[in-house]
C-alpha cells in the first residue's frame, strides 16, 4: 500500500546535537512538506520541496535543514541552532490531496 | 491571529449525540480540508471540499464560500469518534494552513 513512513517514532536526543527525521513516501508525489506541531497550536510549515533537488523555508525555518535528493525521501535535520526542538514533527506529500505520516516525537534534554 | 480559526477548541459528548464543528477563514481558498489526528499523533485526511457538502458514513462536511464557513457534522457519535480534528486551507501556491484543531471526547 502507498503511505508515508517517518521513523523513528519517538526520538531522544541531548541539548547541542544534531538529529535527523527520516520521511519515505512511496506515492509519486512530487510535493513533500514538513510540519511541527505544539501544544494548543496549530502544525506550523518548516520546509517544503515541490520538486527534487528544490525546496524553499516555511514559516518557522530556522534550525532546521533538509534535502531533497530522490523523490521518495526528504529527511529533516534538527540543528543545534533551533532553540525549542522539542515538538511532534509531522511528514506529508501532496498530489491533488495531502497524505500525511504518522509524525516523530522528538524530545530533546 | 490565526488564518484559521475553529471552534469549539474542546467538545465532549455522549455517545449518540450530533456534533458539529465549526471552521471560518479570513480569505479566498482554493480547497479546504478536515483532518482527523489520533492519540498517536498520525493525521488522516478525511475531506477536501471547495464548495457544497461531502458525506462519508456517519461524517458530513459543508462549506460557505461567501461566509468563509466550514462545519464538520457526525451523527450518531461513538467513543471511537474521540479524536482532534483539525480545520485546513490550501491556496493557489498550494500552501496548507491549519487551525488549531478541535479536541473531541464521546463517552459511552
Amino acid at each position: 500500500d502507498g503511505g508515508i513512513t517517518q521513523s523513528p517514532k519517538y526520538l531522544f536526543r541531548k541539548e547541542g546535537q544534531n538529529v535527523t527525521l527520516s520521511c519515505e513516501q512511496n506515492l509519486n508525489h512530487d510535493a513533500m512538506y514538513w510540519y511541527r506541531q505544539d501544544p494548543g497550536q496549530g502544525l506550523r510549515l518548516i520546509y517544503y520541496s515541490q520538486i527534487v533537488n528544490d525546496f524553499q523555508k516555511g514559516d518557522i525555518a530556522e534550525g532546521y535543514s533538509v534535502s531533497r535528493e530522490k523523490k521518495e525521501s526528504f529527511p529533516l535535520t534538527v540543528t543545534s541552532a533551533q532553540k525549542n526542538p522539542t515538538a511532534f514533527y509531522l511528514c506529508a506529500s501532496s498530489a491533488v490531496g495531502y497524505t500525511f505520516g504518522s509524525g516523530t516525537r522528538l524530545t530533546v534534554v | 491571529k490565526n488564518e484559521v480559526e475553529q471552534s469549539p477548541q474542546n467538545l465532549t459528548a455522549q455517545e449518540g449525540e450530533f456534533i458539529t464543528i465549526n471552521c471560518s477563514y479570513s480569505v479566498g481558498i482554493s480547497a479546504l480540508h478536515w483532518l482527523q489526528q489520533h492519540p498517536g499523533g498520525g493525521i488522516v485526511s478525511l475531506f477536501m471540499l471547495s464548495s457544497g457538502k461531502k458525506k462519508h458514513g456517519r461524517l458530513i462536511a459543508t462549506i460557505n464560500i461567501q461566509e468563509k464557513h466550514s462545519s464538520l457534522h457526525i451523527t450518531a457519535s461513538h467513543p471511537r469518534d474521540s479524536a482532534v480534528y483539525i480545520c485546513a486551507v490550501t491556496y493557489n501556491n498550494n500552501d496548507m494552513r491549519f487551525g488549531a484543531g478541535t479536541r473531541l471526547t464521546v463517552k459511552p
